[in-house]
């Protein structure tokens, strides 16, 4: 059975800081791994999604990797803001894409 | 497109009755996935569907839920005889799969109350 961690649980930086935030997992067999954004009371907003054939991706201020091998995923969030507040989930998915498992997330608040 | 939308966005519920939720995914999206959600937790994974086909189911779904996708557009997830712990945010989520990238992108789920 697969099982995703996220640690820390809550996280708070002043502004500007560059910051990383973990996932692990305990299957290494997977099929993508997603991360995703959350604000209070919301639904998820899809932030990077890295096949499992990829070592990272990047979009914007956020770098996100990922080593199979390890069982790791790491997302890099660089010159943090206030608007960035929010749970951050990672997400890994099995065979052909269907079941996700998720992590119970890391709550980033980022102080003006 | 607006992306994924779910109706309604908020039930309040007596327990012992039944309930039905509606998510519409976006247009082109072959794939069609339910969670729920409580608080302080990540999604737990209910049931996902190809078209119009319920391709796996989870354990947690007892026999009192039930998902639909009949013509594989919409979909309706219904909980009869609501109990208590049924009280949480039930999400839904689409992707287009296709060459081996299946990206979900979720809507802004239904929070249920049973009282």
């Amino acid at each position: 059975k697969q099982e995703v961690t996220q640690i820390p649980a809550a996280l708070s930086v002043p502004e500007g800081e560059n910051l990383v935030l973990n996932c692990s997992f305990t299957d290494s067999a997977i099929y993508n791994l997603q991360w995703f954004r959350q604000d209070p009371g919301k639904g998820l907003t899809s932030l990077l999604l890295i096949q499992s054939s990829q070592r990272e991706q990047t979009s914007g201020r956020l770098n996100a990797s990922l080593d199979k091998s390890s069982g790791r995923s790491t997302l890099y969030i660089a010159a943090s803001q206030p608007g960035d507040s929010a749970t951050y989930l990672c997400a890994v998915s099995g065979t052909n894409a269907g079941k996700s498992t998720f992590g119970d997330g890391t709550t980033l608040t980022v102080k003006p | 497109d607006t992306g994924v939308s779910q109706d309604p966005r908020h039930k309040i519920t007596k327990r012992g009755q039944n309930v039905t939720f509606r998510c519409d995914p976006i247009s082109e999206h072959n794939r069609l996935y339910w969670y729920r959600q409580t608080l302080g937790q990540g999604p737990e994974f209910l049931t996902y569907f190809q078209n119009e086909a319920q391709l796996e189911k989870s354990r947690l779904l007892s026999d009192r839920f039930s998902a639909e996708r009949p013509k594989g557009s919409f979909s309706t997830l219904e909980i009869q005889r609501t109990e208590q712990g049924d009280s949480a945010m039930y999400l839904c989520a689409s992707s287009l799969h296709i060459r081996r990238v299946s990206e979900q992108y979720f809507g802004p789920g239904t929070r249920l109350t049973v009282t």
